[in-house]
């Protein structure tokens, strides 16, 4: 059954830059028709959408983050990355990874990693 | 973007109580929504696409239905796995929008 597991750092400084990767694994991320993205939820507060790819590298972004989001896929590592700039306090967050199918909503979710900026 | 406007914010039931929660869209966004299931400190769980579609593995006891641009989550037999934050989606065009969360508790 395919498995998204987030990593990376989970202490960001001030105005640096959030990267994280999600590595998918039970399955490729070479689907035709899928997209594979990231939410984040601040603590206690509600899910926003940051953004997806599909596996060619096509990309959607949230409009209130997208002057500061990328969002890449690494097709032969089976993974994709988010990277954030610039960040501050109010980017402090739980990130998931997510799969989503064409015309549906996310159906797999990674575990979440709690991103802290300080 | 797509406004979703998500209620009621929490309710109190009881065991075995069927619960209603709604979700409306500032625009048409045909059947275009989902719900998810949060428990404290877990992922999101997708029961709901396509505003009536079980996700599979997800019980019957949940169920999604849609009148203009308001969609409701009912739950059925409510049981003490139950209780959780609830929330919409929209994905008829970008950005993904959420509705607030609607947090089920224990009366």
């Amino acid at each position: 059954q395919l498995q998204l597991q987030e990593s990376g750092p989970g202490l960001v400084k001030p105005w640096e830059t959030l990267s994280l990767t999600c590595t998918v694994s039970g399955g490729s991320i070479n689907s035709n028709s899928h997209y594979w993205g990231w939410i984040r939820q601040p603590p206690g507060k509600e899910l926003e959408w940051i953004g997806n790819i599909y596996y060619s590298g096509s990309t959607n972004y949230s409009p209130s983050l997208k002057s500061r989001v990328t969002i890449s896929v690494d097709t032969s590592n089976n993974q994709f990355s988010l990277k954030l700039n610039s960040v501050t306090a109010a980017d402090t967050a739980v990130y998931y990874c997510t799969r989503r199918e064409f015309y549906r909503t996310p159906d797999i979710w990674g575990q979440g990693t709690l991103v802290t900026v300080s | 973007d797509i406004q979703m406007t998500q209620s009621p914010s929490s309710l109190s039931a009881s065991v075995g109580d069927r619960v209603t929660i709604t979700c409306r869209a500032s625009q048409d966004i045909s059947n275009y929504l989902g719900w998810f299931q949060q428990k404290p400190g877990k992922a999101p769980k997708s029961l709901i696409y396509g505003a009536s579609s079980l996700q599979s593995g997800v019980p019957s006891k949940f169920s999604g239905s849609k009148s203009g641009t308001d969609f409701t989550l009912t739950i059925s037999d409510l049981q003490p796995e139950d209780f959780a934050t609830y929330y919409c989606q929209q994905y008829k065009s970008y950005p993904l929008t959420f509705g607030g969360g609607t947090k089920v508790e224990i009366k």
